[in-house]
């Protein structure tokens, strides 16, 4: 069964800490996808990547970064954690013109506080 | 600009009901897909359907229908004969085709169905 794996299903951090959230699939898609969830506004677009070391900035990039270095793995860097950055990160993968044909991981629930 | 609204923040049925939830959109572009992706407690979203814009043939499978309307630019997901485990939240998406692969989500409308 084809996945995309979210390492944590939740996580508390701490306010300053950097905190790194992974993003593994494993059915060789191309692109990936980082949202944030948030009760009233939907899923919002983090950062996206079509490629190995490629990436691109969705709707609210700030405070956030994104690595992918490897095709299967992205990961999505917050580098100094804060309390407006509590909410449900979902991450998913898609082939090359799926067009939406989206699979998600489970999402992991970060709380800064 | 590109954006989907989805108007019904939150709707309760009992079960056995039918229920529709809406979906409108804008785009300026002439090629465009539409989805509809559901999201059960667990919390993972499960794409449920694609429509291009160039197909305006409603669609059925089994219990659920879509009904697209160009004219309207509304994308409406309807559930006949609701049951307990459609309770969930649904999300309307929009991608253009000059955008590649990215998609753009409506706030949802969670729904609960009432046994």
């Amino acid at each position: 069964d084809v996945k995309v794996t979210q390492s944590s299903r939740y996580l508390v951090k701490r306010t300053g800490e950097k905190v790194f959230l992974e993003c593994v699939q494993d059915m060789d898609h191309e692109n990936m996808f980082w949202y944030r969830q948030d009760p009233g506004l939907g899923l919002r677009l983090i950062y996206f990547s079509y490629d190995v070391k490629m990436k691109e900035k969705g709707d609210i990039p700030e405070g956030y970064s994104v690595s992918r270095e490897k095709k299967e793995r992205f990961s999505l860097i917050l580098e100094s954690a804060s309390t407006n950055q509590t909410s449900m990160y979902l991450c998913a993968s898609s082939l090359s013109q799926a067009r939406g044909g989206y699979t998600f991981g489970s999402g992991t629930r970060l709380t800064v506080v | 600009a590109q954006k989907v609204t989805q108007a019904q923040t939150e709707i309760s049925v009992v079960e056995k009901e039918d229920v529709t939830l809406d979906c409108v959109y804008e785009t300026r572009d002439t090629t465009y897909y539409l989805f509809w992706y559901k999201q059960p407690p667990s919390g993972e979203l499960v794409f449920l359907i694609r429509r291009n814009s160039f197909d305006e043939q409603n669609e059925i499978s089994g219990r659920y229908s879509w009904n697209f309307q160009k004219s309207t630019s509304s994308f409406n997901f309807t559930i006949t004969a609701s049951q307990v485990v459609d309770s969930a939240v649904y999300f309307c998406a929009l991608s253009e085709a000059n955008r590649d692969d990215k998609i753009i989500f409506g706030k949802g409308t969670r729904l609960h169905i009432l046994p």
